[in-house]
Order: C-alpha cells, then sequence, then structure tokens
C-alpha cells in the first residue's frame, strides 16, 4: 500500500517479556518518527531518524526502549523487559523536507 | 523549549454550528504549525499546515486556521460542522530549526445530531 504500514496492530504481553514492533514507511521518505500515545494524551515524542541513524533519541523514556532502522527504510522499535506502563498505542510516521507528517494507525501494546 | 497548549480538552458542538478549536504554542524559534485529526480507531491524518506566507490557511473537509504570531496561536475553525467530524483533533508545533514535532494533548470534537 501507499500509507505507513504499522505490524503489528495489537500486542498483549506479559510483564518482563520483550516486544518488537515493526514500521514500514512510504517509499522513498527519509525521516522516520516513533511516538507513543496514551489514553487521553497527544503523541509523545520518542525518537527520530534521517535515513538510517537515530538523528534524535531524546525522547526514549530509558535504555528498555530501542529503535533500528538499518535499511534506511523499515523501523522496528524494541523493548525490553516491558512493564505495565508502556502500555500505549505506538505510533509510526514517514516525513519528507516539507515538514508533513503521515502517520501509520499505530501498534497497541498492553502489557499485563 | 517548545510547548503546544489546547485550551479546550472537550468540545460539544450541534450538527450546522459553527466551532473553533483553539491552540497556542509557545517558542523562542519560528515554527511550522499542523492541524491533525484522529478518527476513532485510525491513524492521525493531517488536515491542514500553516509553513509560511498567508497567515490563513485552508485544509480538508472545510476547515481552516488562522497562524497569529503575536499571540503564539493557531486556532482551528469550520463555518458549520458534520456529525463525520466528530473526533480528536491536535495541534502540533515544529521549530523550523530541527525536526522534533510537539503535540498537543487533544481536543475531542463531537457533534451533537
Amino acid at each position: 500500500g501507499a500509507g505507513v504500514s504499522q505490524t503489528p496492530s495489537n500486542k498483549v504481553t506479559e510483564k518482563g517479556k520483550y516486544v518488537e514492533l515493526r514500521c514500514d514507511p512510504i517509499s522513498g521518505h527519509t525521516a522516520l518518527y516513533w511516538y507513543r500515545q496514551s489514553l487521553g494524551q497527544g503523541p509523545e515524542f520518542l525518537i527520530y531518524f534521517q535515513g538510517t541513524g537515530a538523528a534524535d533519541d531524546s525522547g526514549l523514556p530509558n535504555d528498555r526502549f530501542f529503535a533500528v532502522r538499518p535499511e534506511g527504510s523499515v523501523s522496528t522499535l524494541k523493548i525490553q523487559r516491558t512493564e505495565r506502563g508502556d502500555s500505549a498505542v505506538y505510533l509510526c510516521a514517514s516525513g519528507t523536507y516539507s515538514g508533513e507528517l503521515f502517520f501509520g494507525e499505530g501498534s497497541r501494546l498492553t502489557v499485563l | 523549549a517548545q510547548s503546544v497548549t489546547q485550551l479546550d480538552s472537550q468540545v460539544p458542538v450541534f450538527e450546522e454550528a459553527p466551532v473553533e478549536l483553539r491552540c497556542n504554542y509557545s517558542s523562542s524559534v519560528s515554527v511550522y504549525l499542523f492541524w491533525y485529526v484522529q478518527y476513532p480507531n485510525q491513524g492521525l491524518q493531517l488536515l491542514l499546515k500553516y509553513l509560511s506566507g498567508s497567515t490563513l490557511v485552508k485544509g480538508i473537509n472545510g476547515f481552516e486556521a488562522e497562524f497569529n504570531k503575536s499571540q503564539t496561536s493557531f486556532h482551528l475553525r469550520k463555518p458549520s460542522v458534520h456529525i463525520s467530524d466528530t473526533a480528536e483533533y491536535f495541534c502540533a508545533v515544529n521549530p523550523n530549526t530541527g525536526n522534533q514535532f510537539y503535540f498537543g494533548t487533544g481536543t475531542s470534537l463531537t457533534v451533537i445530531p
């Protein structure tokens, strides 16, 4: 498809488990963002990639969170030793130099 | 530091009435401004954006917004709302010296038949 694709759409896991969330951006978009959205809140910035490198990872809450984009296209957000507070919708967006972001539908993570 | 404030968390309005959703921001640098809409169980979609030029910006679905630099505001308006406009609306700021996008906490618009 032409839009940003995120998988899985829903993920339920147990506390302490490892989780990977995948984002497939729009073809040709060099910028890729990860956001986290909790209930009743706006998207909270996690990390931004320009190409293969993380240009800004200042939003990652702690060292349990890590993201990669090895070939400058697909990105994976990795969460180790999940905690109940990690439960949220994780949004991926890709963009161009015009400043517009195109969002995926998100991956809803529930940590039991 | 940048921040975005959406003053109203919930706005109920009758169908065909006008609506204004307020957004104020703080920034020490010039900014790009955006409004996004999120329908239930869907991703965020761009409604409109201000990058430069005319301060009155028109977007999709009959929405428009006006950039007011002196008041650091970017309020969203629609002269006549429809049931289908019921959604969550987010204001966002991108300081044009960087790549971060800062979002407000959102305004839930409910259109009442």
